[in-house]
């Protein structure tokens, strides 16, 4: 089975803070995704990659970016983390047919 | 623009009744449909993909779903749901771009009473 493994469960962090999330998978897939979840607002593309060091915006990528160095790892990164920020994160891998396989999410708090 | 609309927020229904979430989609060509599950502070686990052929498809967990393509609709069924059924559910549908996106529905979340 495919695994993307999601570094941390739970994080909590300082407004002002640099935030790194990252996600690892092992199954050699190309595309990665990152999500935010939001109660009633379903999940929200914030940034994708297609290839090793190549990426593009999804819906919402203010206040965000990402850095993918090797293709089995994309990390996401908050400048300047803001309250606003506090979300459920999920990343994401596809393999079509099967779609995509997600991690367990990180739970991130900006205090 | 793909999207998916899933009607029902929330829906409440006693263990061993039958279950429908709807789902329909807007989408330019043959689509590829999914549906995830999602327990609370769990990641999504996929129940069901349709992609081609038969257009009911089954799930994992009992869970079935029908492809109307005169309906653009995906809707999931089970017909004893099981107070362990209680989850979020998410709808989606894709490719799309170079990446193969997938576009999902807001969820509905799904309460069972004893």
């Amino acid at each position: 089975d495919v695994k993307v493994t999601q570094s941390s469960r739970y994080l909590v962090k300082r407004t002002g803070e640099k935030v790194f999330l990252e996600c690892v998978q092992d199954m050699d897939h190309e595309n990665m995704f990152w999500y935010r979840q939001d109660p009633g607002l379903g999940l929200r593309l914030i940034y994708f990659s297609y290839d090793v060091k190549m990426k593009e915006k999804g819906d919402i990528p203010e206040g965000y970016s990402v850095s993918r160095e090797k293709k089995e790892r994309f990390s996401l990164i908050l400048e300047s983390a803001s309250t606003n920020q506090t979300s459920m994160y999920l990343c994401a891998s596809i393999n079509l047919p099967y779609g995509y396989t997600f991690g367990s999410g990180t739970r991130l708090t900006v205090v | 623009a793909q999207s998916v609309t899933q009607p029902d927020i929330h829906i409440t229904v006693s263990e061993g009744a039958s279950l429908e979430l709807r789902c329909n989609y807007s989408y330019g060509a043959t689509p590829y449909l999914f549906w995830y599950v999602q327990s609370p502070g769990q990641g999504l686990q996929l129940l069901l993909k349709y992609f081609s052929g038969d257009t009911l498809v089954q799930g994992i967990k009992g869970f079935e779903a029908e492809f109307k393509r005169s309906q653009s609709s995906f809707n999931l069924r089970k017909p004893s749901v099981h107070w362990s059924d209680a989850a979020e559910y998410f709808c989606a549908v894709g490719p799309t771009g170079t990446a193969s996106k997938l576009t999902f529905g807001t969820g509905t979340r799904l309460q069972v009473t004893l």
